[in-house]
């Protein structure tokens, strides 16, 4: 069964770098979402992205934040300069439609940054 | 805005028999959507069981099932039969009629013991 997949598994950066996450979506889906879950806090929606631009954002993804489709398989996640607290589990995830639609998630990537 | 609330953090429970994961969530829309997804041990996040606010029949997928009261704003999982392959954190989540944005719970983690 299809699966999305992310990279890397961990990451650690340094506070002020820039940090890129990488995610496979399913291969016929055309929505694309991040969200991300900061250790022992509820997952947080972050940006959803269809038809190679952003359809919503939360307060969260603020001009940090970037994401792209660079070349129809990948879905990016981009943090320019990262902070302490963008210390947290990031998941992509994928879907064929809204609303009702199931989102498919991806196993996440932890990001540490020291 | 909408909120979604787990209030119980672990509930264990014994090979075979049933048990109900609470949800309360708040919203001010009419329509909306309801979901419970299911995070297996160091495994993707999946899709268990959905249900679209305008529809009054709880749904029902093999050994799970949902009390939706839309009234009270609760929205609780029945596991029946339960299998050690139940094991995981359970989230439940809400979204708009209009957007993909899911709004998460804090999550109940499940422990099935033989």
């Amino acid at each position: 069964e299809p699966e999305v997949t992310q990279t890397p598994s961990h990451q650690v950066t340094q506070m002020g770098q820039e940090v890129i996450l990488r995610c496979v979506p399913i291969s016929n889906h055309l929505y694309f979402y991040w969200y991300r879950q900061i250790l022992g806090q509820k997952v947080e929606f972050l940006v959803s992205f269809y038809n190679n631009e952003i359809s919503e954002k939360s307060e969260i993804f603020d001009d940090q934040f970037s994401v792209e489709r660079p070349d129809g398989s990948n879905f990016t996640l981009k943090i320019r300069s990262t902070k302490l607290e963008d210390s947290a589990m990031y998941f992509c995830a994928s879907s064929t439609g809204t609303g009702a639609y199931e989102q498919y998630f991806g196993p996440g990537t932890r990001l540490t940054v020291t | 805005a909408q909120t979604v609330t787990q209030s119980q953090p672990e509930m264990s429970v014994q090979e075979a028999e049933t048990v109900t994961l609470s949800c309360t969530y708040d919203t001010s829309e009419n329509n909306y959507y309801l979901f419970w997804y299911k995070q297996p041990p160091s495994r993707q996040m999946i899709l268990v069981i959905r249900q679209e606010a305008y529809k009054q029949q709880n749904a029902t997928e093999n050994r799970f099932s949902v009390n939706f009261q839309k009234a009270a704003k609760s929205f609780s999982l029945k596991i029946s039969d339960s299998q050690l392959g139940d094991t995981a954190m359970y989230f439940c989540a809400s979204s708009k009629y209009n957007t993909d944005k899911l709004i998460f719970g804090t999550g109940t983690r499940l422990q099935v013991f033989p």
